[in-house]
Parts: C-alpha cells; structure tokens; sequence
C-alpha cells in the first residue's frame, strides 16, 4: 500500500463546476497535510495546509480532513480554466528525524474545460 | 521562488560525466530536500538533510550524493551519470512542521 494515493486522473471538470481531489494516506500518526498546485514545467506551490479534523476554507478552495478514516480532500469550486494541473498531496510523517518529512502523493491531474 | 535558488535550471551532461546541483535558500530553514520528478511517477525523495551536519537516504538515492555545506546551502551530486538519472530535480526547504518551500527545479538530460 503506498502511504499516499491519490487518484491519477485527469480528472476533467466544465467551467464553474466544483472539483472534488481525493487524497487517502496510511500513517495513522500523521498531523499536517498540505495540498500543492503544480502547473506544467514549473514547480509545486502551496494552495492549502490543514490540521485539524474538518474543513478550512481559503477563496475558492476548502481542504477537508478525516483522521479516522485517514483521508484528505480538496474541493475546487467555480471552477476556472486557470486551476487547470496537477494536483499534490502531501502529508507529514513524524517518524522521520526532527519534525519529519513530507510525504507526497502521485498528484490528480485537473482539467476545467471552458 | 523568491527564497530557494537552484542552479543550473537546465543542464545537458553525457553518460559518465559527474556534476553537482546546487541549491541555497535564504528562509533560514532547518530542513532541506532534494527530489526528482519523472512523468506517472510523482515526487522521489532523494536524500535529505534535516539539519546543518545531518544527511540522511530517501527513497531512491542510489546514484547520487548531497553534501550539507552549511545552513544555507545543499548540493546534490551524480558522480557517473547514466541516462536513467535524466530528470527534473526539486530542490525544498521547510521550519519544522511547516510546508515545503520549492524552488524552480533543474532540468537534467543525460545522453
């Protein structure tokens, strides 16, 4: 089992419609979770961090998380052709030396279609 | 990236030639992480370095070796590079808990 899925996509959605990104991880301990934008031939960007159980809200982005199902989502509402990439989940892992690493998923690759 | 400098952004090497990457940051963190990124196979860790003196093994770090030169600095190198080595490599930096700070990357083709 890898210790971060997401699914792979793409992941197609129409003009202001809300995507819904999907993150499972498999370390109970974990404690933060960050989710990341990553257009093509750039480098990932931090959209979103959470910690707690629930949701948070930032503009047009809420990151969800359920430690005891041990899932982490995403949603995109009003979707626009701009939040077109790849999508990556991120989770902390405390097992590692001091205050742990990163953790990343596969990445969910999203396409708003005009 | 304001904050996280990798150079060079794009290199051309021959299969055995040696280089190193270099990455600096000026965001005074602790921690600080090489990556490569392959099409279908997401981010590899390399090798990290959670403080100054320290290195320690990712996930894929045969082939290459870091050097933690002081708290702002951390260079990756491939001694002998082989063509499975052509990637695009992620230089990260990151405060405790907090969430990694990218920076550009370095586009790497071996021949």
């Amino acid at each position: 089992q890898k210790e971060v899925e997401q699914n792979s996509g793409p992941l197609s959605v129409p003009e202001g419609a809300i995507a819904s990104l999907n993150c499972t991880y498999s370390d109970r301990v974990s404690q933060s979770f960050f989710w990341y934008r990553q257009y093509s031939g750039k480098s990932p960007e931090l959209i979103m961090s959470i910690y707690s159980n629930g949701d948070k809200e930032d503009g047009r982005f809420t990151a969800q998380l359920n430690k005891a199902s041990q899932y982490v989502s995403l949603l995109i509402r009003d979707s626009q052709p701009s939040d077109s990439a790849t999508y990556l989940c991120a989770v902390n892992s405390p097992r590692y030396n001091q205050g742990g690493k990163l953790i990343f998923g596969q990445g969910t690759e999203l396409s708003v279609k005009p | 990236n304001a904050g996280v400098t990798q150079t060079p952004k794009f290199q051309v090497l021959k299969t055995g030639q040696s280089m190193t990457l270099q990455c600096a940051q000026d965001m005074n963190h602790n921690s600080m992480y090489w990556y490569r990124q392959d099409p279908g196979m997401g981010l590899r860790l390399i090798y990290y370095s959670a403080s100054e003196g320290t290195t320690d093994k990712g996930e894929v770090p045969n082939g290459y070796n870091v050097s933690r030169l002081n708290k702002r600095e951390f260079s990756l190198r491939l001694e002998s590079a082989a063509p499975s080595q052509t990637s695009v490599y992620f230089c990260a930096t990151r405060r405790g808990a907090q969430p990694q700070h990218f920076g550009d990357g370095t586009r790497l083709s071996i021949l």
